[in-house]
This record gives C-alpha cells, sequence and structure tokens, in this order.
C-alpha cells in the first residue's frame, strides 16, 4: 500500500469525546489527503496538506480539523464526535501532480 | 451540488462481457479524469487515468472514452471477468491533483461466470 498506514484500524468511540486518527506514510510525499467513504456517497475530502504545516479544507470539513508537523504524519482530529461521523477514513498520499494518489487500508470509525 | 455523476449505481454482467460505467462532470476546469478500483475491505488503486488533451486511452482489457465536449467520460472492461467484481470511483481533479480528488459516489460490479 504504497508505505501508508493509518491507525488505529477500528474504533469505537462515544458521542462527544475527542478521536485523532493518524496517518503515516515512508514514501516522503508532499501531498496528503483524507477522505470519508459512506454508502451512496462515495469518498469526499475532508482536509488536505501540500506541506509541512501547510493545510486546507476540503468539501466536508466541518467538525475536523487537521495537523501535519512533519512530513510523514498527517492527523485528522474530531474535537467531539457525533454520530455523523461514524465512517471508514481514508488516507491518500500523492507526490506530482496529475499522478497517483495511493490510498492506505482505511480505519472504521463508529460513535455510538 | 454534486460535480461528478456516476451511473449506473450497480452492474452485473456475463463473464466475458463488455462492463460500461459512466460518468459526468459540471466543472470545467477539471484536468484530470481518474478511475479507481476498490474490494471490499481495502483502498481505492488507480486502474487508469486520462488528462482532457486525449479522447481515449487504453490499457489492457480497459478503456477510458473521454467526450470533452458532452463533459462526459466512461470505463469500458472488456471481457470481463469476475476477478473484476469491485467498486469502481470516477473521479476528478483540477490543478492536477493538488487540491485533491471528487469522486463519483461509485459502481457495484458483479461479474457472473
Amino acid at each position: 500500500d504504497a508505505g501508508i498506514t493509518q491507525s488505529p484500524r477500528h474504533k469505537v468511540t462515544e458521542t462527544g469525546t475527542p478521536v485523532t486518527l493518524r496517518c503515516h506514510q515512508t514514501e516522503n510525499h508532499r501531498y496528503m489527503y483524507w477522505y470519508r467513504q459512506d454508502p451512496g456517497h462515495g469518498l469526499r475530502l475532508i482536509h488536505y496538506s501540500y506541506g509541512v504545516k501547510d493545510t486546507d479544507k476540503g468539501e466536508v470539513s466541518d467538525g475536523y480539523s487537521v495537523s501535519r508537523s512533519k512530513t510523514e504524519d498527517f492527523l485528522l482530529t474530531l474535537e467531539s464526535a457525533t454520530s455523523s461521523q461514524t465512517s471508514v477514513y481514508f488516507c491518500a498520499i500523492t507526490d506530482k501532480l496529475n499522478t497517483e494518489a495511493f490510498f492506505g487500508q482505511g480505519t472504521r470509525l463508529t460513535v455510538v | 451540488q454534486q460535480q461528478v455523476k456516476q451511473s449506473p449505481q450497480s452492474l452485473i454482467v456475463q463473464k466475458g462481457g463488455i462492463s460500461i460505467i459512466n460518468c459526468a462532470y459540471e466543472n470545467t476546469a477539471f484536468d484530470y479524469f481518474p478511475w479507481y478500483q476498490q474490494f471490499p475491505g481495502k483502498g481505492p488503486a488507480l486502474l487508469i487515468a486520462i488528462r482532457p488533451d486525449v479522447s481515449e486511452k487504453k490499457e489492457g482489457r480497459f478503456t477510458i472514452s473521454f467526450n470533452k465536449s458532452a463533459k462526459q467520460f466512461s470505463l469500458h472492461i472488456m471481457d470481463s471477468q469476475p476477478g473484476d467484481s469491485a467498486t469502481y470511483f470516477c473521479a476528478a481533479s483540477m490543478r492536477g491533483g493538488a487540491d485533491g480528488l471528487t469522486f463519483g459516489k461509485g459502481t457495484h460490479l458483479i461479474i457472473q461466470p
């Protein structure tokens, strides 16, 4: 999987608790992305990063924040988890523009 | 506003047949159009991609047809095999993908033996 590790792979959390998902890459790729996948919606972009400390919002960024303090790590934080954030979260990386984006194995998050 | 519309939602094809999945986009600023294949429990993986300066791209049994004036593109899988059974997503991006991909909602393809 192109040197991408997502952790944890599965998590169950309670409504209102903070949650942080981690994406770690060993490819030294510049661009990193967080998507969520929900039945009937495909994949939707949450946040992305184009370098250390450089991040921007995607289509469905409300309720999420991100940080990238090192090239290899991109963290996604749900400040106060809600049931609507139950989803499968995928991290993706790419190096050059107009080239393949490599996806991680995903994190299945359930908010109860 | 859905920027990339994909159809059909599900598709059943007999082994050896042709599978066709269609996508339409709205934003003329899109400049990269990839197709991703996803198996259960896995992340999506790039299958084939095209840029709007060509009308067709073929890689093995997989072909993308691109119609810029109609703002449509499609994936054709020739000689479909049971191993092709998966979910397929079309996507589009602008600025070379720096801002991420906009995906269609996916097509669940089943190839019957």
